[in-house]
């Protein structure tokens, strides 16, 4: 079966521009998980979707950034304005429930903002 | 909230030598500890998982243990092959009003010689 599709592969902005980066769960996974990895460093928690209810948004840097999982299955990451130090590869991940359920992650976008 | 530390940040080792990657975690409450391998222009893959009602699990080359009262859990892959190369993450879930959420480690990142 398909694994957890991201979309962009490679994002390159300009400074100041938006940004909408795509997932596409793994069907039927309830859980969907947004996370930051910066060149070096371990994923960083961005947020947290149940179905369509965004649960937990606390790793979201700023007010920049923006998810939605209106249906409770694709989901958008959106970064307003952005600027060099949004540049980091962005990893979705989905799990069939919530808690202690296998984490499934795609192979991320990289954002590249110059 | 959960932090988790991991160490070392490099480990280099002889094909059929054995590795050993160690986290530690500071929330008592976590009951989920997965590990995770990651290549080079990937997302991380999950290689083994442990729940914090057993002490250990193997499974083939891989084991993995966990010490509760030390808080601290351990990743041993023994036998090491080149393919065995690659950048490995420890996680802790992180419990909290709004479910749970992983919390990485820093990153192993593991050399295998011919």
């Amino acid at each position: 079966g398909a694994g957890v599709s991201q979309s962009p592969r490679y994002k390159v902005a300009k400074r100041g521009q938006d940004v909408a980066l795509r997932c596409d769960p793994i069907s039927g996974h309830v859980s969907l998980f947004w996370y930051q990895q910066a060149l070096g460093q371990g994923p960083e928690f961005l947020t947290y979707f149940q179905n369509e209810a965004q649960l937990d948004k606390s790793g979201l840097p700023s007010d920049r950034f923006f998810a939605e999982r209106p249906e409770g299955s694709v989901s958008t990451l959106k970064i307003q304005r952005t600027q060099q130090e949004d540049s980091a590869v962005y990893l979705c991940a989905s799990s069939l429930v919530q808690g202690n359920s296998p984490l499934h992650f795609g192979n991320g976008t990289r954002l590249t903002v110059t | 909230g959960e932090n988790v530390e991991q160490h070392p940040s490099t480990l280099s080792v002889q094909e059929g030598d054995s590795a050993v990657i160690k986290c530690t975690y500071s929330d008592s409450a976590s009951n989920y500890f997965p590990w995770y391998k990651q290549e080079l222009g990937k997302g991380p893959q999950l290689i083994i998982d442990i729940r914090s009602n057993v002490g250990e699990k193997k499974d083939q080359r891989i084991a993995v243990t966990l010490n509760k009262t030390a808080k601290h859990f351990s990743l041993h892959i023994t036998e090491t092959q080149p393919e065995d190369s690659a950048v490995y993450f420890c996680a802790a879930l992180s419990l909290g009003n709004q479910g749970g959420k992983l919390i990485f480690g820093q990153g192993t990142e593991l050399s295998v010689k011919p």
